[in-house]
């Protein structure tokens, strides 16, 4: 079953603006982590934040996580057009250590 | 470095046929996870290895599907018989340990006629 959900569905912005996508959770959890698709092709890893930390960055990434409100939140800065692609949650929840669950997906479109 | 590899990366055949889908994980990884995705049901997990052992299978479909792992550097889904329904893009991915994050291939797009 998909756990988390992400908000928004779709966003649209213009190179050069900040893209912010969120995702809800429902379980307690060991780490989050933060996948890009793009179309046809397979997921990759961007970050992986774990229950213990609050922040963490890569580049023009920044992951924040909230345990107690069961949230997290993947800012992209200064996106570029290569950043268009569908942007995907997943926990790794305590008690089932090797699986993640993934939510629905943020398809991102940024534009020239 | 070579990532996970899947093939086939397509296939179309016609319901009824036996399907089997095949994965190469990451050397030294030792978790293999199968996935499908659909536009209705999103990305679900399939079925797990650790160490070459199926853990959780909960998210097989049906009887119809069956994995194995026969070694470290090998896997395969089979679907017998297949069905129209089970059109859809299948992912395998392999993962080094807990806390870590896993390797995803490019897909096998199934339809099935």
């Amino acid at each position: 079953s998909q756990q988390g959900e992400e908000d928004p569905q779709a966003l649209s912005i213009q190179e050069g603006e900040n893209a912010t996508m969120n995702c809800s959770y429902k379980t307690s959890i060991n780490n989050l982590q933060w996948y890009r698709q793009n179309s046809g092709r397979g997921l990759v890893h961007l970050i992986l934040i774990r229950s213990n930390e609050r922040e963490k960055h890569s580049g023009r990434l920044r992951v924040t996580l909230d345990t107690s409100k069961k949230s997290s939140s993947l800012l992209i800065t200064a996106s570029r057009a290569a950043d268009t692609a569908s942007y995907f949650c997943a926990t790794e929840n305590t008690g089932t250590a090797s699986k993640l669950t993934f939510g629905t997906g943020t398809r991102l479109q940024v534009t020239l | 470095d070579a990532g996970v590899i899947q093939s086939p990366r397509h296939e179309v055949t016609e319901m009824g046929q036996e399907v089997t889908l095949r994965c190469k994980p990451i050397s030294g990884h030792n978790s293999l996870f199968w996935y499908r995705q659909t536009m209705m049901r999103g990305l679900e997990l399939l079925i797990y290895f650790n160490n070459n052992v199926p853990i959780d299978d909960s998210g097989m479909p049906e009887d119809r599907f069956s994995a194995k792992m026969p070694n470290a550097s090998f896997s395969t889904l089979k679907i017998q018989p297949s069905e129209p329904r089970d059109s859809a893009v299948y992912f395998c991915a392999s993962r080094l340990g807990q806390n870590q994050p896993q390797h995803f291939g490019d897909g096998t797009r199934l339809s099935i006629l």
